[in-house]
């Protein structure tokens, strides 16, 4: 098993679906992140899970919903999303210290059409 | 607020020849320095980070960054590069109250040809 899992690695998705992003880590971490990479933008940070409980979110439109039921499982459930909204979005994990890196996922490559 | 400049957005480099993928950080406070390497459709991986002590960090595959406090900057080097280490390459700080809570730069594009 790879550190962080991101599932699935590909999406395509219309304005009107509604889908989830999944994320697991294997590595014992107690903190959760969302990232997205948008093309000729550096990565920005949406969410932040500490302990299962939700700390920071960088004024992300409620289009996108996280849920984090454990300190292993991260999800972003996605609805009437916008084709601006396609990008690469990375689950990351770390401890919630601040000398540990975070570890990254593969990143799920969202299209709206 | 803090802020992570990467003055080159393209690197292209011949094989066996040294390399520098610059960056600069803005930060009024103590902050930790990573460079992230990311491959063709992979995720992000990390290649090495400064958190104290020695200003002069290696990772195991030939990079070193060195931190310097009074230029802000955390620059990337490698002496000869390989055609292995085309990727792009993201500086990040953090704040120091979490690891994972990253501003990253825009990325180097590094291409290394033969």
């Amino acid at each position: 098993e790879t550190g962080v899992t991101q599932t699935p690695r590909h999406l395509v998705m219309g304005m009107t679906n509604k889908k989830s992003l999944k994320c697991e880590q294997h590595l014992g971490h107690n903190a959760m992140y969302w990232y997205k990479q948008s093309a000729k933008k550096p990565l920005e940070l949406m969410f932040v899970y500490n302990f299962k409980e939700q700390t920071e979110n960088n004024s992300v439109p409620s289009r996108f919903s996280p849920e984090c039921p454990n300190s292993s499982h991260l999800f972003l459930h996605l609805h009437t999303l916008q084709p601006e909204d396609s990008a690469l979005y990375l689950c990351a994990s770390s401890q919630e210290r601040s000398r540990f890196e975070a570890f990254f996922g593969q990143g799920t490559r969202l299209t709206v059409v | 607020a803090q802020s992570v400049t990467q003055l080159d957005s393209q690197v292209p480099v011949f094989e066996e020849a040294p390399v520098e993928l610059r960056c600069n950080y803005s930060s009024s406070v103590s902050v930790y320095l990573f460079w992230y390497v990311q491959y063709p459709n992979q995720g992000l991986q990390l290649l090495l980070k400064y958190l104290s002590g020695s200003t002069l960090v290696e990772s195991i595959n030939g990079f070193e960054a060195e931190f310097n406090k009074s230029q802000t900057s955390f620059h990337l080097r490698k002496p000869s590069v390989h055609i292995s280490d085309t990727a792009e390459y993201f500086c990040a700080v953090s704040e120091g109250n979490q690891g994972g809570k990253l501003i990253f730069g825009q990325g180097t594009e590094l291409s290394v040809k033969p």
